[in-house]
């Protein structure tokens, strides 16, 4: 059984410019989230998709991200425009019921310029 | 305001011995609490977790304690093997999982000395 992937793995961009990360679940795992890391610190939650639905988006940063996971099955992260503090690592992680135990994803760093 | 708190972000424990991981939590609403193993590279890997109705979770080596009164859980694992050096997260939910997702820590640099 295929993993959570996500890509691109890593992503270098200036300041002002549009990123979009993706997110392939595990197969089946109608829960999908997604986390970020900045640099030496916590990983924090930013959303939650139950199938194609947000099932809660506090995490958020601000209105330059926007997430979505049409149909249920992948999801993508677009920052745009990206700023100096969105760099990081963000995570993807699915399971099959929202009980904590996640199966994440490798990440995809971004780092903006 | 960080509500789940590892105090040491880095341990050097000698293989074969006892690693004690600590977490201090401060939202008395969470009820679910998860260690995650990280290595360089990969996304976090779920290792335990213990639900607040028990203090003490066990798993092979791995062994989850809680004390709700102090607000304090910790991870040991014994004995402590090369494999095991990775950065351990420990997190907190309410309702078991909830819609508001998990509260990591900052982990801590777990390094095993052959």
């Amino acid at each position: 059984e295929a993993g959570v992937t996500q890509f691109p793995s890593h992503s270098v961009i200036e300041k002002g410019q549009t990123v979009t990360l993706r997110c392939d679940p595990i197969s089946g795992h109608d829960n999908l989230y997604w986390y970020r890391r900045v640099m030496g610190k916590e990983i924090k939650f930013l959303l939650h998709f139950v199938k194609e639905s947000k099932q809660d988006e506090s995490g958020m940063p601000n209105n330059r991200f926007l997430a979505e996971r049409t149909g249920g099955t992948y999801s993508t992260l677009k920052v745009q425009p990206a700023e100096l503090e969105d760099s990081g690592v963000y995570f993807c992680a699915s399971s099959r019921v929202n009980t904590g135990e996640l199966f994440f994803g490798e990440g995809s760093r971004l780092t903006v310029l | 305001d960080q509500q789940v708190k590892q105090n040491s972000p880095s341990l050097s424990v000698q293989e074969g011995r006892i690693s004690i991981l600590n977490c201090d939590y401060t939202n008395s609403m969470f009820d679910y609490f998860l260690w995650y193993k990280k290595y360089p590279a990969e996304g976090p890997t779920f290792l335990i977790s213990i639900s607040s109705i028990k203090d003490k979770n066990e798993d092979g080596r791995f062994t989850v304690f809680l004390n709700k009164s102090a607000k304090h859980l910790s991870l040991h694992i014994v004995p402590s093997q090369p494999g095991d050096s990775a950065v351990y997260f420990c997190a907190a939910s309410r309702a078991g999982g909830g819609a508001d997702g998990l509260t990591f820590g900052k982990g801590t640099h777990l390094i095993i000395q052959p």
